[in-house]
């Protein structure tokens, strides 16, 4: 099946551009997503990308997305204190757009 | 405001006993999905509901059952036959639409079997 992989940790100095990684093995995914999640709560949508999408930005997000290599990657500019948190990616499972198949997600810490 | 509210935000639990987590959504989505979160195990999904009164079974459905008699609400009940029910779970909802699945999540139940 479908198999969503991230590394767990990330540690940035403040000011610094952070950049997290996700490798998947379903390249049928059309859509791929990440999310953020803060210590206590639930998931939050930071944003997209469609699968015939190489780039995507908004704001201080950067996606990217490498097809051949189904690698995945999440560029935040200016990081700062708040956007510590957990972050996660999310395709679609193969063949089956209603579920989605989340990474273990990674851990950004971001320090002064 | 439209969104999806779970409650209650921490519940407790007697070995043996079973209990029902709510969810709600009132932003009009037809599918709705529960998760199990795990430390450092990310997501992983328990039931989903792509229409009222049919559900399917997620990855993780031994020792839980669900219901969706309505479009807004899907309750999630543990079963005392959940063998490691302590976690965080997080429910959330979708509209499919042309292979775009954006599932927008509830701030969660922490659930602890004492």
């Amino acid at each position: 099946g479908e198999d969503v992989e991230q590394s767990l940790f990330l540690s940035v100095r403040e000011g610094d551009s952070s950049v997290i990684n996700c490798t998947y093995t379903d390249s049928s995914s059309t859509y791929l997503y990440w999310y953020k999640q803060e210590p206590g709560a639930g998931l939050q949508l930071l944003t997209y990308i469609f699968s015939n999408m190489d780039m995507k930005q908004d704001q201080r997000l950067t996606v990217l997305l490498n097809k051949k290599d189904k690698h995945l990657s999440l560029r935040i500019a200016d990081t700062q204190t708040g956007d510590s948190a957990i972050y996660f990616c999310a395709g679609g499972g193969s063949y089956n757009t209603d579920k989605l198949i989340f990474g273990t997600g990674t851990r950004l810490q971001v320090f002064p | 405001d439209g969104g999806i509210t779970q409650s209650p935000k921490y519940l407790f639990r007697k070995e043996g006993q079973n209990v029902t987590l709510s969810c709600e959504q009132n932003l009009n989505h037809d599918a709705m999905y529960w998760y199990r979160q795990d430390p450092g195990q990310g997501l992983r999904l328990i039931y989903y509901s792509q229409i009222v009164n049919d559900f399917q079974k997620g990855d993780i459905a031994e020792g839980y059952s669900v219901s969706r008699e309505k479009k807004e609400s899907f309750p999630l009940t543990v079963t005392s036959a959940q063998k490691n029910p302590t976690a965080f779970y997080l429910c959330a909802s979708s509209i499919i639409s042309q292979g775009r699945n954006e599932q927008f999540f509830g701030p969660g139940t922490r659930l602890t079997v004492l």
